[in-house]
């Protein structure tokens, strides 16, 4: 049981990333799947979850408008595109999931993290 | 958003000490409270979910009580491999992490 994410990226400043994440060995359809992401010095911070079995996402405030997660069920993997990259997008970016049978439910599984670099 | 104050920031103990970490909600949050710990270079690891009931597989150093605002991570017993950072996480309304309280060996 797994989530497996994309590799390292290094981006120049205003421009977008897409970072993949790869569920395995449970139904991914079964699962919310959030991305957090941690930058230096900060604390983890929500960006956004995605239903993969309907597609239905919210977003964070903070993301709404430069953060798009969508979902692939044929390779049971989900993706985060963030656009209009600053340094302040330099970070660690995690998927994570969540059995969402009531609202309100721990993240019991996390992807590796993809450190994700904004520098011109 | 529900702010998430954890403390201490830092915390200095040697192996076989009892911890406690504490993290306080800016709103009652119930016992929507989950604690994670994480690694340098690795994803964090759930512990502790609804405050107080233990991840499967997680050793049973790892404890954790409170409701309402006010919540707390207790390891009892550190081992080598528990020095790390430890964050709580509200789930009652959003999500919202605290900033984290790092375990260092003294």
């Amino acid at each position: 049981v797994q989530l497996l994410q994309s590799g390292a990226e290094v981006k120049k400043p205003g421009a977008s990333v897409n970072v993949s994440c790869k569920a395995s060995g449970y139904r991914f359809t079964g699962y919310y799947v959030h991305w957090v992401r941690l930058a230096p010095g900060q604390g983890l911070e929500w960006m956004g979850w995605i239903n993969p079995n309907s597609g239905v996402t919210k977003y964070a405030q903070k993301f709404q408008g430069g953060v798009t997660m969508t979902r692939d069920t044929s390779s049971d993997s989900v993706y985060m595109e963030m656009t209009s990259l600053t340094s302040d997008d330099t970070a660690f970016y995690y998927c994570a999931r969540e059995r969402r049978v009531v609202a309100g439910q721990p993240f019991d599984l996390w992807g590796q993290g993809t450190p994700v670099t904004v520098s011109s | 958003d529900i702010p998430m104050t954890q403390s201490p920031s830092s915390l200095s103990a040697s192996v076989g000490d009892r911890v406690t970490f504490t993290c306080r909600a800016g709103q009652a949050i119930s016992t929507y409270l989950n604690w994670y710990q994480q690694k340098p270079g690795k994803a964090p690891k759930l512990l502790i979910y609804a405050a107080s009931s233990l991840q499967s597989g997680v050793p049973s150093r790892f404890s954790g009580s409170g409701s309402g605002t006010d919540f707390t991570l207790t390891i009892s017993g550190l081992q080598p491999e528990d020095f790390a950072t430890y964050f709580c996480q509200q789930t009652y309304s959003s999500f919202t992490f605290g900033q984290g309280t790092r375990l260092e060996i003294k």
